[in-house]
């Protein structure tokens, strides 16, 4: 079955880090990039960047750079997303999804929740 | 804040025709595809329209996309209770270098 499952809620306090992982089974990792979607509670969602699944390239959006990391573990199909020196405005629901061609997700992840709270 | 606007909400009654615009420029709509995600109550996005009209198998015939110019539209005919959810339309912005999503429309059916 084609499908990328992702690690469960986390609650983190204010400083601390968390890695949030995607694996990725039913089809060949290598060949589709991954990239990763924020949704903060009730609000829209906002890309924030992809890593190329062959290469272990990151890019990530203006908003993204410093805290965030992707990273990638070929040899268990599963991508990464960790977020250090957590802030309040980072708690929100964290997408990977699956892209393909002329950009767009045709498959994407149930969501990970970080709450980030003291 | 996203580069494309959609309105806040729409509404319809069961059978209507509903249209959610999502208007952009020359760097995203105007020079790429665009996409939509239905995101229904407490789930993730799920692709609905790709490549400005295309629908993935699966999606029901009532949901169609347009693009023209530097905007774009989705209609969903014959409104159903189940596609009461949040859309989303998204595209590559050429100057941003970067995916971009639109500011989402709740749809509400009456």
């Amino acid at each position: 079955q084609v499908q990328l499952v992702q690690s469960g809620s986390e609650l983190k306090k204010p400083g601390a880090s968390v890695k949030v992982s995607c694996k990725a089974s039913g089809y060949v990792f290598s060949d589709y990039a991954l990239n990763w979607v924020r949704q903060a509670p009730g609000q829209g969602l906002e890309w924030m960047g992809w890593i190329n699944t062959s290469t272990g390239k990151a890019t990530y959006a203006q908003a993204f750079r410093g805290r965030f990391v992707f990273s990638l573990d070929t040899s268990v199909s599963t991508a990464y997303l960790q977020i250090s020196s957590l802030q309040s405005g980072d708690t929100a629901f964290y997408y990977c999804a699956r892209v393909v061609g002329s950009w767009y997700f045709n498959l994407w992840g149930r969501g990970s929740l970080v709450t980030v709270s003291s | 804040q996203s580069v494309l606007t959609q309105p806040l909400s729409a509404s319809g009654t069961p059978g209507q025709r509903v249209t959610i615009s999502c208007s952009g420029s020359s760097s995203n709509i105007g020079s790429n595809a665009v996409t939509w995600y239905q995101q229904l109550p407490g789930t993730a996005p799920k692709l609905l329209i790709y490549i400005n009209n295309q629908r993935p198998s699966g999606v029901p015939g009532r949901f169609s996309g347009s693009k023209s110019g530097t905007s774009a539209s989705l209609a969903i005919s014959g409104l159903q209770s189940e596609d009461e959810a949040d859309y989303y339309c998204a595209a590559w912005d050429e100057s941003l270098n970067g995916y971009v999503f639109g500011t989402g429309t709740k749809v509400t059916v009456l």
